[in-house]
């Protein structure tokens, strides 16, 4: 089955500065890939995704990029702020698979003022 | 995006007391949605996959007589606790995927607590 491995676990940076978050996936058949964010105690709550037909999108302070060859795919949030801070997670899914969506870990990202 | 509502969003109650989750999408029909539960600081562990009409279908090692799943509607899946005990006390999120924009909603999640 399909396995996705999410770096850094944690991160911390300082109010204003980009943060990116990496995530690897093991079956190339893989063609949707979303991303979640989560604050504490409520559900995650999708903020963007892509589809393996292209290798960028951006909205607004958000962007993701997509490398096929590789299987990785990254979360970039440029200026971030502090209410930025959540746990993130990244997920993939495979065509004809029930919708289901395979999680990466998480990464807990903390933004300083 | 689309709204999927859970309630309650905390409940605690007594050992050995069954307790229900229910999970409904508010402006979009799910044919397919999904239970999870979640640790303190862990990742999204999948239970079951709840299927409008038919029978879930549950992960390895999840009991199928302990956590109840019905899906009866397009927009309504339910989650009951049976005979809750403490181990049972977790984080527990539905979602649902709408099938017109191929994307998965999560609920807001249900804090379970069993004393």
């Amino acid at each position: 089955g399909e396995n996705v491995e999410q770096h850094p676990s944690t991160l911390s940076v300082q109010e204003g500065d980009s943060a990116v978050i990496k995530c690897t996936y093991s079956d190339s058949a893989s063609n949707y890939f979303p991303w979640y964010k989560q604050e504490l105690g409520k559900g995650p709550q999708l903020i963007i995704d892509i589809r393996s037909n292209v290798g960028e999108k951006k909205d607004q302070r958000i962007a993701v990029t997509l490398n096929k060859t590789a299987k990785h795919f990254s979360l970039h949030i440029t200026e971030t702020q502090p209410e930025d801070s959540a746990v993130y997670f990244c997920a993939a899914s495979i065509p004809n698979a029930g919708n289901m969506l395979t999680f990466g870990g998480g990464t807990r990202l903390m933004v300083k003022p | 995006g689309a709204v999927v509502s859970q309630h309650p969003s905390r409940v605690i109650c007594k050992s050995g007391t069954s307790v229900k989750i229910e999970c409904r999408s508010l402006d979009f029909q799910a044919t397919t949605m999904f239970w999870y539960r979640q640790f303190p600081k862990k990742s999204l562990m999948l239970m079951a996959t709840s299927n409008e009409g038919s029978k879930a279908t549950y992960e390895q090692g999840v009991e199928k007589d302990k956590f109840l799943i019905n899906h009866a509607s397009l927009t309504l899946s339910t989650l009951t606790v049976t005979s809750a005990h403490p181990e049972d006390s977790s984080f527990y999120i539905c979602s649902a995927f709408d099938t017109n924009n191929e994307k998965l909603f999560f609920g807001s999640g249900t804090q379970l607590s069993v004393l």
